[in-house]
């Protein structure tokens, strides 16, 4: 039983443009939201997360968008480079609890 | 060290073979964490670590599966009588703060093969 459904699957987009990517949960429970970044080879790293308090969350050239009614949280990355290329996690957990529950991943193509 | 370490980096092991992977987590965290990823597939939870306290083990998928932390630093996976399935890279992550799910720092992972 899949908790965090991630789409799209992979994504092309040219250097400058604004790649998007959606998380969609169902376990009201779940309070925080984060967004994870893997280059190949290397364990995932933490790009920005959010609670669910808040509507939207800029950091740098990453920015998350997060609706509570609709259970849906997405990325967005501004003015996007092709240091970018990398695969995409969303994840939630529930407050409480240590472990989280990811997205089947989002590949990002960031061409030249 | 400055990050999360696991050795083996590659594993190939033969089907029925005993494995156990090592993770060296950054001094002083109190968490650890370990989490399998299947190809193409996010991390999965397997076990959570609170010094040497294993608190969680729901995703350890078999008895099969076995993982301490003897003295609240270093962990070890170990994997009795692998199979196919257990082909996966092996992500370890460690957290400064107890009973939290943010804050983690992963490691670059084991990459086990099982032929």
């Amino acid at each position: 039983q899949q908790q965090v459904k991630q789409s799209p699957q992979s994504l092309i987009v040219q250097k400058g443009g604004i790649p998007i990517i959606n998380c969609a949960y169902e376990n009201t429970a779940f309070d925080y939201f984060p967004w994870y970044q893997q280059f190949p080879g290397k364990g995932p790293a933490l790009l920005i997360a959010i609670r669910p308090d808040v509507s939207e969350k800029k950091e740098g050239r990453f920015t998350i968008s997060f609706n509570k009614s609709a259970k849906q949280f997405s990325l967005h990355i501004m003015d996007s480079q092709p240091g970018d290329s990398a695969t995409y996690f969303c994840a939630a957990s529930k407050r409480g609890f240590q472990k989280l529950v990811f997205g089947t991943g989002t590949r990002l193509l960031v061409s030249p | 060290g400055a990050g999360v370490s696991q050795s083996p980096r590659y594993k190939v092991a033969k089907r029925g073979q005993d494995v156990a992977l090592r993770c060296d987590p950054i001094s002083g965290h109190v968490s650890l964490f370990w989490y399998q990823q299947a190809l193409g597939q996010g991390p999965e939870f397997l076990t959570y670590f609170q010094n040497e306290a294993q608190l969680d083990k729901s995703g350890l998928p078999s008895d099969r599966f076995f993982a301490e932390r003897p003295e609240g630093s270093v962990s070890t996976l170990k994997i009795q009588r692998t199979q196919q399935e257990d082909s996966a890279v092996y992500l370890c992550a460690s957290s400064l703060e107890a009973g939290v799910s943010y804050g983690y720092t992963f490691g670059s992972g084991t990459r086990l093969t099982v032929v």
